[in-house]
């Protein structure tokens, strides 16, 4: 099955403890992203890959990294969470140029930070 | 900047109801991609509609429509009949590029259908 996973789906952590957020595509996507979602401003975007090694930063980068090393991962980095944080994060995919554009998204990653 | 404005926070109908979510829209491109999610109570994101800038035709899929008019810079999503399964927040999303890169979405409106 054609799928974006993350893990782990809730996460519960405190202030200054790193952690990674993991995202998996099983469709060969060359393009993949971060979001976050927080009540009233919609989803905004993190950071972008547009293939392996390729990363740029969307709207809201700071406190995050990302990195690229095989074309279906694409981890969320926070090496020092804080409370601010705390929010609901997807990862997406988008299969490239010259296919039809829908962006894939995963499940969804509940993180709180205390 | 391109921005996409939902001004509905949230929407109340009883089942049956028509009702219209609007989305508004800014960018300076002339080719972009306009869409429409559905997130359920579960949380997932429901991919439901994607329009090219070149296509103003408007669609219709069972008991959805959506009308695009660049003239107003206006992607709106209109429910027939609806129904309680309907109820979600629904986000409008603007992108500029074909993969992914800057892809805004509108705060979301909240549609409640009740019984």
């Amino acid at each position: 099955e054609a799928q974006v996973t993350q893990n782990p789906r809730y996460l519960i952590t405190v202030t200054g403890k790193k952690l990674t957020v993991t995202c998996s595509q099983n469709m060969n996507h060359e393009y993949m992203s971060w979001y976050r979602q927080d009540p009233g401003l919609g989803l905004r975007q993190i950071y972008y890959s547009m293939n392996v090694e390729v990363t740029d930063k969307g709207d809201v980068p700071e406190g995050y990294k990302v990195s690229r090393k095989e074309k279906r991962n694409f981890p969320l980095i926070l090496e020092s969470p804080s409370p601010n944080q705390t929010s609901l994060y997807f990862c997406a995919s988008t299969p490239g140029r010259g296919y039809p554009y829908e962006q894939y998204f995963g499940p969804g990653t509940r993180l709180t930070v205390t | 900047a391109q921005k996409v404005t939902q001004a509905q926070t949230e929407i109340s109908v009883v089942e049956k109801e028509d009702v219209t979510l609007d989305c508004v829209y800014e960018t300076r491109d002339t080719t972009y991609y306009l869409f429409w999610y559905k997130q359920p109570p579960s949380g997932e994101l429901v991919f439901l509609i994607r329009r090219n800038s070149f296509d103003e035709q408007n669609e219709i899929s069972g008991r959805y429509s959506w009308n695009f008019q660049k003239s107003t810079s206006s992607f709106n999503f209109t429910i027939t009949a609806s129904q309680v399964v309907d109820s979600a927040v629904y986000f409008c999303a603007l992108s500029e590029t074909n993969y992914g890169q800057n892809f805004v979405f509108g705060p979301g409106t909240r549609l409640s259908v009740l019984p």
